[in-house]
């Protein structure tokens, strides 16, 4: 079955490490996005990539870093310069067509919590 | 700029009743607009759209949302709750002159809480 798998589904972080969130994704969608969900705040957009090699800054790009060499993959680094890491990290990805754009297909979630 | 707005926090109601969730947009062209659900500790899903067309739209486990242009409305309705739609609801918007997801907006969530 098609879909997006992200892992680790759960993980901790001193404070001062880099920690990396897998996504791989085998819908052949040539976008994907990474989000920060945090209580009563909705989902916030990190990074997006629509293309290899290529990606942009989203609202709270401040403390992370993407990098995408292969269509299936996008992975998320948190670095310790993010200044409070501790959220449910959310990757999607989505076909690039303007009416089918906004129809998100999401991962499972990654929890990370700082010790 | 766009912007979603769920004035409820949470929603309760009894299985077997009529259920609202509640959505406003604002957009400077014509919305696109989306509602997902999400199930605790999992990721959001797609519930329906609005793109164009006939303002009631049907989705996903018996829910249906009712566009509003003057209202600059997009309530999820469902006819006859179930205690396993209990979940958090999430309202999108994006312009429809933006060309990707990139520019998708999400409300803050609503809860809905279905009892017995």
């Amino acid at each position: 079955d098609g879909g997006i798998t992200q892992s680790p589904k759960y993980l901790f972080r001193k404070e001062g490490q880099n920690v990396t969130l897998s996504c791989e994704q085998n819908l052949n969608h040539d976008a994907m996005y990474w989000y920060r969900q945090d209580p009563g705040q909705g989902l916030r957009l990190i990074y997006y990539s629509q293309i290899v090699n290529d990606f942009q800054k989203g609202d709270i790009a401040e403390g992370y870093s993407v990098s995408r060499e292969k269509k299936e993959s996008f992975p998320l680094t948190v670095t310790s310069a993010q200044k409070n890491p501790t959220a449910f990290y959310l990757c999607a990805s989505s076909r690039l067509d303007r009416v089918q754009a906004g129809e998100l297909f999401f991962g499972e979630g990654s929890r990370l919590t700082v010790l | 700029a766009q912007s979603v707005a769920q004035p409820e926090d949470q929603v309760n109601v009894a299985e077997g009743n009529p259920l609202t969730v509640k959505c406003t947009y604002s957009v400077s062209g014509n919305p696109y607009l989306f509602w997902y659900v999400q199930y605790p500790n999992r990721g959001l899903q797609f519930l329906l759209k609005y793109i164009t067309g006939d303002n009631l739209v049907k989705g996903s486990y018996g829910f249906e949302a009712e566009f509003n242009k003057s209202q600059t409305s997009f309530h999820l309705k469902k006819p006859s709750a179930l205690v396993s739609d209990s979940a958090l609801y999430f309202c999108a918007v994006r312009d429809s002159n933006t060309g990707t997801a990139s520019k998708l907006t999400f409300g803050t969530g609503t809860r809905l809480q279905v009892t017995l």
